[in-house]
């Protein structure tokens, strides 16, 4: 059971142009969520977090947008460097249950062209 | 501050055959958590250490184990290899504070092949 989804395995947008990768998830439990980025041969770098208290997150060129009735996140890059073609996943856990466990979505390739 | 180093950052062993990967995490950090990715069932949560005890395992059969040393580095080991344990297996250091929000930085990761 994916509790965490990331129905587009790929994403390609122009230098300079908005990216938007879409999140969904299951569990009503979870109330805090991350986004990683990932280049290959290494380990998932955090780019910016948003708790269930909040709906919108801003951090630089990265905002993570929450709608917690529809289950749904979204992390915007404006604007698009091709330094940003990488994996992108997003994560989520429960705060209560005391422990640090994330639950992946399956990642979102994004190209970003020159 | 130095990131969260794992060792070794790659390895090849046979099938049947046992390894060991170490994590040493972020100074500081005592919450340390392993994930094995793979192309077919991408991140999966192995397991968390905080305070030399386990505090979450994921689900994965019991020749997976780990531990962790009073210095908060944590070792994971694999027995009785099989060809599908073929992956990377990425170890993660946060403050493991209780209820908390704090985040998971991540190590390079061991890639792992069985042959």
């Amino acid at each position: 059971d994916q509790q965490v989804k990331q129905n587009s395995p790929s994403l390609s947008v122009q230098e300079g142009r908005i990216s938007i990768l879409n999140c969904d998830y299951t569990n009503s439990m979870f109330d805090y969520f991350l986004w990683y980025k990932k280049y290959p041969a290494e380990g998932p770098t955090f780019l910016i977090s948003i708790s269930s208290i909040k709906d919108k997150n801003e951090d630089g060129r990265f905002t993570v947008f929450l709608n917690k009735s529809a289950k749904h996140l979204s992390l915007h890059i404006v604007p698009s460097q091709p330094g940003d073609s990488a994996v992108y996943f997003c994560a989520a856990k429960k705060t209560s249950g005391n422990t640090g466990k994330l639950i992946f979505g399956q990642g979102t390739t994004l190209q970003v062209k020159p | 501050k130095a990131g969260v180093t794992q060792t070794p950052r790659y390895l090849i062993k046979t099938r049947g055959q046992q390894v060991t990967l170490s994590c040493s995490p972020i100074s500081g950090h005592r919450s340390v958590s392993w994930y094995q990715q793979t192309p077919g069932q991408g991140l999966q949560f192995l397991f968390e250490y905080f305070s030399e005890t386990q505090r979450n395992k994921g689900n994965f059969p019991g020749r997976f184990s780990g531990r962790q040393f009073s210095n908060s580095r944590s070792e994971m080991n694999v027995s009785t290899l099989e060809l599908g344990d073929s992956a990377l297996y990425l170890c993660a250091s946060s403050l493991g504070l209780a209820a908390s929000t704090d985040t998971q930085y991540f190590g390079p990761g061991t890639r792992l092949t069985v042959l």
